[in-house]
């Protein structure tokens, strides 16, 4: 089975220093990896994707993710961070052996802070 | 971009009733939508797949028969609760994406489902 762990809850950060939000994967075979944002109340939004290509994945709003096969993980970053950034991060995998399915992390809350 | 609306996006019911909400592909035709319930503490449980004209596949522990789910045009899917309850209370989404382009996946606003 195909599945994400998000091991922080939380993560704290000022402005202006940069953020990574963490996350690993298991899967079988090749990873179809994401990053989704949420903000209050709202449904959620894609970041970025890694499918093959570069490890390094640029997305939207300057972030970007590394793809680290040997760590299994698919950690998150921003160089500068800033309080709008500050939401709930979803790590998530595609199940390509089963309709296509979505499996998303525990979430990350990320608190940039003024 | 791709749109997906959701309606309601706030309801409250009484406990032993039913509640609809809908899911909707504004500007695609959604081959699979997925219904989600996300949690107080944040985790977002997959619930059901749906494919337009064909049953729904649910996750393991997600009961058929309190979440019902139609799929009934590449547009719509519904999820029915029925014989609410106030466990039920919870932020449902939905998603849908459209073959081929399975890697894009698209989420509705969510509806936050109150029962009393």
């Amino acid at each position: 089975a195909q599945s994400v762990a998000q091991p922080e809850d939380q993560v704290n950060v000022a402005e202006g220093n940069p953020l990574t939000v963490k996350c690993t994967y298991s899967v079988s075979g090749n990873p179809y990896l994401f990053w989704y944002v949420q903000y209050p109340n709202r449904g959620l939004q894609f970041l970025l994707k890694y499918i093959t290509g570069d490890n390094l994945v640029k997305g939207s709003y300057g972030f970007e993710a590394e793809f680290n096969k040997s760590q299994t993980s698919f950690h998150l970053k921003k160089p500068s961070a800033l309080v709008s950034d500050s939401a709930l991060y979803f790590c998530a995998v595609r199940d390509i052996l089963s309709f296509n399915k979505f499996y998303f992390g525990s979430g990350t809350k990320l608190n940039v802070k003024p | 971009g791709a749109v997906v609306s959701q309606h309601p996006s706030r309801v409250i019911c009484k406990s032993g009733t039913s509640v609809k909400i809908e899911c909707r592909s504004l500007d695609f035709q959604a081959t699979t939508m997925f219904w989600y319930r996300q949690f107080p503490k944040k985790s977002l449980m997959l619930m059901a797949t749906s494919n337009e004209g064909s049953k729904a596949t649910y996750e393991q522990g997600v009961e058929k028969d309190k979440f019902l789910i139609n799929h009934a045009s590449l547009t719509l899917s519904t999820l029915t609760v029925t014989s609410a309850h106030p466990e039920d209370s919870s932020f449902y989404i939905c998603s849908a994406n459209s073959f081929p382009r399975v890697n894009e996946q698209y989420f509705g606003p969510g509806t936050r489902l109150t029962v009393t």
